[in-house]
């Protein structure tokens, strides 16, 4: 069965430097790879996934098959990326193609 | 601009009653889920549905039943609510085509006493 690791649960670092968020996954087949958020009082977003390549908010992740790893980096952290962030694995195969989400990382921006 | 609606934002419950959570999205979505979200754990999968009617049990399905009677909306059904079901629960849709992001409502929050 897939399975995602966040080994983190709390993250800080101090505004304006470089923040990597860590997620692995197992799963044997073709996966797809995602980055959720939930601010405070907020409702749980996409923030980004592998397959567009894109950059959120100035946050990107890359998809690395040999390590099985989807780390989420920012170069400069501002204090509004405090937030909960959750990776989440989709497999190729299914009826409603659902999501695996991680345990989360609650990331905290210092001033 | 809210797309999915879950119907109460706080309950309390006593032990052994029978809960009704519902959800409601209005984006027409094939595809309609329900999570726990609990401090350590994540978000864990309990029970999903791909159309009207059709239900598949997902990771965490004791206790636990669902229904899908209309397109637009998805309830959770907790049979004899425990102690151990005290947490908070997501109701997400996704459309079937193109469309690679769940939309989240903004969850109920369940004590059991």
């Amino acid at each position: 069965a897939q399975r995602v690791t966040q080994p983190e649960k709390l993250l800080s670092v101090f505004k304006g430097a470089p923040v990597e968020l860590k997620c692995n996954y197992s799963y044997s087949g073709s996966p797809e790879l995602f980055w959720y958020v939930q601010y405070s009082r907020q409702r749980l977003q996409l923030l980004l996934r592998h397959i567009s390549r894109e950059s959120i908010k100035g946050f990107t992740a890359d998809l690395n098959k040999g390590e099985t790893s989807f780390h989420l980096k920012k170069p400069f952290a501002q204090e509004e990326d405090s937030a909960m962030y959750y990776c989440a694995l989709r497999i190729s195969s299914g009826s409603a193609r659902q999501l695996t989400f991680g345990s989360g990382t609650q990331l905290t921006v210092l001033p | 601009d809210v797309k999915v609606t879950q119907s109460s934002r706080y309950l309390v419950k006593r032990t052994g009653e029978k809960v009704f959570l519902e959800c409601v999205q209005d984006m027409d979505h094939e595809n309609m889920f329900w999570y726990r979200q609990d401090p350590g754990l994540g978000l864990r999968l309990i029970y999903f549905s791909y159309d009207v009617k059709m239900k598949e049990k997902g990771d965490i399905p004791e206790g636990y039943s669902v229904s899908r009677e209309k397109k637009e909306r998805f309830s959770l059904i907790l049979e004899s609510a425990s102690t151990n079901q005290t947490s908070m629960y997501l109701c997400a849709s996704r459309g079937a085509i193109g469309n690679y992001g769940y939309t989240f409502g903004s969850g109920t929050r369940l004590t059991v006493v």
